[in-house]
């Protein structure tokens, strides 16, 4: 099993509606993130938790929100789907600031 | 500006040869680097991390030189399944790791 899990791995949705990107995690890690990777960007990164009260805004936060259910679980919404949305969306886990980050396997957004 | 920079390459090279990527960075402060390789469509895997002393994985080797701001991964003796992409991170001192863009790798036989 993996130890970082997003579900869905593909979603295709309508402008407007609103979705929301599940990440779960058995490494046991305080931070988690939630990045978005588009073609020739890199990865951004949009939201990251360092606990179940500690949320933070990334660099591209507009548009998104965040939920920590508990350290294990961290969602993501978009409140109102929009086309530029559309992007490969990664969760990742860290036990501390000089840790690497743990990837999930990604979740495929389609905004139509 | 972007903060960590890489070519984007692609780096078409043969099997058997030895490939080098740099990757500089802006924050001086900057604590912690890593390599991750990234295959198409999937998630980014740690490769290595970077250490001020270097660090060598079997074939690959990663060096960090801090008077110039820049980190490098050497990979010899290539491998058709070492294509793929690969991002340089640099990580400040408090929550943030910065990823290039990557550089493209592709091994031919």
């Amino acid at each position: 099993d993996a130890d970082v899990t997003q579900t869905p791995r593909n979603r295709i949705t309508k402008t407007g509606k609103r979705i929301m990107l599940e990440c779960s995690q058995t490494k046991g890690h305080d931070r988690m993130y939630w990045y978005r990777q588009d073609p020739g960007l890199g990865l951004r990164l949009i939201y990251y938790s360092f606990d179940v009260k500690d949320i933070n805004k990334g660099e591209i936060s507009d548009g998104y929100s965040v939920s920590r259910q508990a350290q294990a679980k961290f969602s993501l919404s978009l409140e109102s789907a929009i086309p530029n949305q559309t992007a490969l969306y990664f969760c990742a886990t860290a036990r501390d600031y000089n840790s690497p980050l743990h990837f999930g396997n990604g979740t495929r957004l389609t905004v139509t | 500006r972007k903060e960590v920079e890489q070519d984007p390459g692609p780096f078409n090279v043969p099997e058997g040869a030895t490939v080098a990527f740099n990757c500089t960075y802006s924050n001086s402060a900057s604590q912690s680097f890593f390599w991750y390789r990234q295959d198409c469509r999937k998630e980014p895997k740690l490769l290595m991390s970077v250490y001020s002393s270097g660090n060598e994985d079997g074939r690959f080797t990663a060096q960090l030189n801090r008077a110039s701001q820049y980190i490098s991964l050497l990979i010899r003796d290539s491998k058709l399944s070492d294509s793929a992409t690969y991002l340089c991170v640099e990580g400040d001192s408090s929550y943030k790791l910065i990823f290039g863009s990557g550089t493209r790798l592709l091994v031919r036989p």
